[in-house]
């Protein structure tokens, strides 16, 4: 089945700084790949997603990059804020229904 | 706008007691799904449904049921509670159609002494 690896585990970053995730995946039919920021004590929230058939996704601060190839995808946040220190999931799917199999999470501190 | 709501919130047990966790939509969504998560484990899909009666197993299905009368509810139940089921469990839901986002509840924390 699919395996999703989640790197680094903690990130700590200034405020305004750029903040990289990367996430690699072993499925090939892959083609399904969400973003998700979970502040403390509270549910997951979707921030970004990209579809197989995209190279790269922007929406404001956030982008989302995919190397098919490689099998791997990176979360990328420019000029980052306070507000942005949370945990942050990456996920794989390659079925119509999104049975997602999520990384194991990476710790973003951002200090003022 | 409700969305996806579970209940409870938080819940002790002890090993052996029962319980059913409580996943409700309202947005009509045909696929709903109930993960836990544990502390570096990220989240594991547990069981899942495509749509009202039809399930099935996900990556950690062992101790826990599911069920889906209805569209809008998707209950999971544990039949004997296990220290190891100690975790906060996630119901998510999504359309059927290609690759929609899955809209997640606020979840149940749940401890098994």
């Amino acid at each position: 089945g699919e395996n999703v690896e989640q790197h680094p585990s903690t990130l700590s970053v200034q405020e305004g700084d750029s903040a990289v995730i990367k996430c690699t995946y072993s499925d090939s039919a892959s083609n399904y790949f969400p973003w998700y920021k979970q502040e403390l004590g509270k549910r997951p929230q979707l921030i970004i997603d990209i579809r197989s058939n995209v190279g790269e996704k922007k929406d404001q601060r956030i982008a989302v990059t995919l190397n098919k190839t490689a099998k791997h995808f990176s979360l990328h946040i420019t000029e980052t804020q306070p507000e942005d220190s949370a945990v942050y999931f990456c996920a794989a799917s390659n079925t119509g229904f999104q049975k997602l199999v999520f990384g194991t999470g990476t710790r973003l501190l951002v200090s003022p | 706008n409700a969305g996806v709501t579970q209940t409870p919130k938080f819940q002790v047990l002890k090993t052996g007691q029962s319980m059913t966790l409580q996943c409700a939509q309202d947005m009509n969504h045909e696929y709903m799904s109930w993960y836990r998560q544990d502390p570096g484990m990220g989240l594991r899909l547990i069981h899942y449904s495509v749509g009202a009666g039809i399930t099935d197993q996900g990556e950690v299905p062992n101790g826990y049921n599911v069920s889906r009368s209805t569209t809008e509810d998707f209950p999971l139940r544990l039949l004997s509670a296990a220290p190891s089921q100690t975790s906060v469990y996630f119901c998510a839901s999504s359309s059927a159609d290609s690759n929609q986002p899955q809209h997640f509840g606020d979840g149940t924390r749940l401890s098994i002494l």
